[in-house]
């Protein structure tokens, strides 16, 4: 079955801890991508990745890092999680269809940082 | 820098009534628009996608570069229609999808 995992779904840490969050895809996307979900600002681009080795910032970028050593993999990584990284997190990836990118995304991880 | 922006944080409609939600965008070039939709507890799907000129479950979106609209209608709302509802733009390059706040319609029996 095609599909986005990420893992874990649901996380609780302390500020500090630093966490990586998994994202996996077995559709062979070139293009991966970051996001989180606040209530009242919708969906934020964190980081994207065009290709293997390939990444870029997005909107909020501050506090995060990327990998994109395979191209199946983009873990996010957070080194020393604040209490304003509290947030639901999506990783998505896309193909190229046409000219334009269809997105297919994860089911999201929970993350709380107290 | 492109936006994306759904001025309706919420929207209740009974079932069997029109509904539109309502997205305005500012961009430079060429946008690629699509809607995007999240039931509840499930995760983020397409919808539909300007450039395809299509009508899934119901929905259609006309683009109006006059406007810079993307508006989502649906002439008979269903009670399954509930749920979040984002607009959103991507780059002609292909390399960033920004996202509009969101709607929550309601559709009430």
């Amino acid at each position: 079955e095609a599909q986005v995992t990420q893992n874990p779904r649901y996380l609780i840490t302390v500020t500090g801890k630093k966490l990586t969050v998994t994202c996996s895809q077995n559709m062979n996307h070139e293009y991966m991508s970051w996001y989180r979900q606040d209530p009242g600002l919708g969906l934020r681009q964190i980081y994207y990745s065009m290709n293997v080795e390939v990444t870029d910032k997005g909107d909020v970028p501050e506090g995060y890092k990327v990998s994109r050593k395979e191209k199946r993999n983009f873990p996010l990584i957070l080194e020393s999680p604040s209490p304003n990284q509290t947030s639901l997190y999506f990783c998505a990836s896309s193909k190229k269809d046409s000219s334009v990118y269809e997105q297919y995304f994860g089911p999201g991880t929970r993350l709380t940082v107290t | 820098a492109q936006r994306v922006t759904q001025p309706e944080k919420l929207l209740s409609v009974f079932k069997g009534a029109p509904v539109e939600l309502k997205c305005n965008y500012s961009y430079s070039g060429s946008p690629e628009l699509f809607w995007y939709v999240q039931y509840s507890r499930q995760r983020l799907q397409l919808l539909l996608r300007h450039i395809s000129r299509e009508s899934i479950k119901g929905f259609t979106a006309d683009l109006n570069k006059g406007e810079t609209s993307f508006h989502l209608k649906k002439p008979f709302a269903q009670e399954e229609d509930s749920a979040m509802y984002y607009c959103a733009l991507e780059e002609t390059s292909g390399s960033r999808l920004t996202f509009g706040e969101g709607t929550q319609l309601t559709v009430n029996p």
